[in-house]
């Protein structure tokens, strides 16, 4: 079973409009912990935000928000106010277990900001 | 800021050819990892290091790759013969040794591996 999975391949948004990128996980550890990834065209990956486990309250960094449904498994990242520099592949991430180093990332949703 | 800087940015080689990729990780971390990703598909992880020493590995990282921390700030990558499938962008990364959260890894620009 995939431990990150995100089923948009491809999103469209607006400028200045918000947008929900999906992430769904799967794991039987109680401690882990959810990241997501940029990577515009260049390559680069830029770390956009994160959240723990055991966090009872939604990350936020700036103009990105993680919501994090526990029950469901998924942490889903709102980008408000969407930008033209947004447009970029996006990953979600888990480190799975209170130890663990590597990280497994979901396919990636391409975004694209309209103008 | 400090960053991971990956060397080369662009490495061709022809199969059957040793590469040796290079990392200089952040300063102060002491967690180093490989992952690599191939065109169009989604970043997996390859190993991962601390200590001077593997800490853990993928099944895709088998006996033609081996990791090196040579001096106190590379840590290389070498792929022993390379396949046209090893063909895909590295990225390096580091962490600070941190007991709580995030355990967040910052990752290089990459190098993009052609084996042709």
């Amino acid at each position: 079973a995939q431990k990150i999975t995100q089923t948009q391949p491809g999103m469209f948004v607006q400028e200045k409009e918000a947008v929900t990128l999906d992430c769904t996980y799967d794991t039987s550890d109680q401690s882990y912990g959810l990241f997501w990834y940029k990577q515009p065209s260049s390559g680069e990956m830029i770390f956009l935000i994160y959240q723990g486990s055991y966090d009872e309250q939604n990350a936020t960094e700036g103009r990105y928000s993680l919501n994090f449904q526990k029950a469901r498994k998924s942490a889903n990242l709102v980008i408000s106010a969407s930008q033209l520099g947004d447009s970029a592949m996006y990953f979600c991430a888990m480190r799975e277990g209170p130890g663990a180093n590597n990280l497994f990332f979901g396919t990636g949703t391409r975004l694209t900001v309209i103008p | 800021e400090p960053e991971v800087t990956q060397t080369p940015s662009h490495q061709v080689t022809q199969m059957g050819q040793e590469v040796i990729l290079r990392c200089v990780p952040i300063s102060n971390h002491l967690y180093f990892y490989w992952y690599r990703q191939i065109l169009g598909q989604k970043v997996e992880f390859l190993v991962s290091f601390y200590n001077n020493e593997i800490s853990e590995k993928s099944e895709i990282f088998d006996d033609q790759f081996s990791v090196e921390r040579p001096d106190g700030s590379n840590f290389t990558l070498k792929i022993r013969s390379t396949k046209l499938e090893d063909s895909a962008m590295y990225f390096c990364a580091s962490r600070f040794l941190s007991t709580g959260d995030p355990f967040e890894q910052f990752f290089g620009p990459g190098t993009r591996l052609t084996v042709l």
